[in-house]
């Protein structure tokens, strides 16, 4: 089956920090893999994606690149600020079959940002 | 904008009543729908698989005379709590994936709080 195994947290940075959040998956296939992002006391929004090996997905600084070879999709962000305290949440997709539009998560790893 | 909608955001609600979630896809028709739950500093579990038309799927371990699911139109799928105890107290969310299941959207999740 599928998994997707996220780096232990809680992360605790100081502002401008780099940041990186492993992220490690199981699939059968080529399944799509996504990072979602969730600020205290909201839902979840979808933060970046990628559907096919060596895509990089980008959004508001973060970055991820699908590796097969590696399966991985590590979060990055060269300079964090306070604002991206949050949870955030790797996850895969099948598409297709019985698995359509099933997500699979991680454990999620807490991101705190101190000024 | 939104393209799911979930309601209500939050509610509290008294030992042995039910309450009843809805999540509606707002510019397209969902035939699938899906149900997860967030424990607090947890990730997202899926409980179930709403069908449209036909009845839920649900995880194992999930309860289907506690959670009932009832899809009865392409937009439209509701979750309903059924003598609600406080460990049933958690983050409910809903997703709905595009045509090609590629694109999950979710909704803004409901906070239950049972007392």
């Amino acid at each position: 089956g599928n998994s997707v195994t996220q780096m232990e947290g809680p992360v605790t940075l100081s502002e401008e920090a780099f940041l990186t959040i492993n992220c490690t998956y199981t699939a059968t296939g080529y399944p799509s893999l996504f990072w979602y992002v969730q600020y205290p006391g909201e839902g979840l929004q979808l933060l970046l994606k990628a559907t096919k090996a060596d895509d990089k997905g980008s959004n508001k600084g973060f970055e991820a690149t699908y590796r097969k070879e590696t399966t991985s999709f590590h979060l990055e962000k060269g300079s964090v600020q306070v604002s991206d305290s949050a949870v955030y949440f790797c996850a895969l997709i099948n598409a297709g079959g019985t698995s359509y539009g099933k997500l699979t998560f991680g454990q999620g790893t807490i991101l705190t940002v101190h000024p | 904008g939104a393209v799911v909608s979930q309601h209500p955001s939050r509610v509290i609600c008294k030992s042995g009543t039910s309450v009843k979630i809805e999540c509606r896809s707002l510019d397209f028709q969902a035939t699938t729908m899906f149900w997860y739950r967030q424990f607090p500093k947890q990730s997202l579990m899926l409980m179930a698989t709403s069908n449209e038309g036909s009845k839920a799927t649900y995880e194992q371990g999930v309860e289907k005379d506690k959670f009932l699911i009832n899809h009865a139109s392409l937009t439209l799928s509701t979750l309903t709590v059924t003598s609600a105890h406080p460990e049933d107290s958690s983050f409910y969310i809903c997703s709905a994936p595009s045509r090609g299941g590629n694109t999950i959207y979710f909704g803004e999740g409901s906070w239950l709080t049972v007392v």
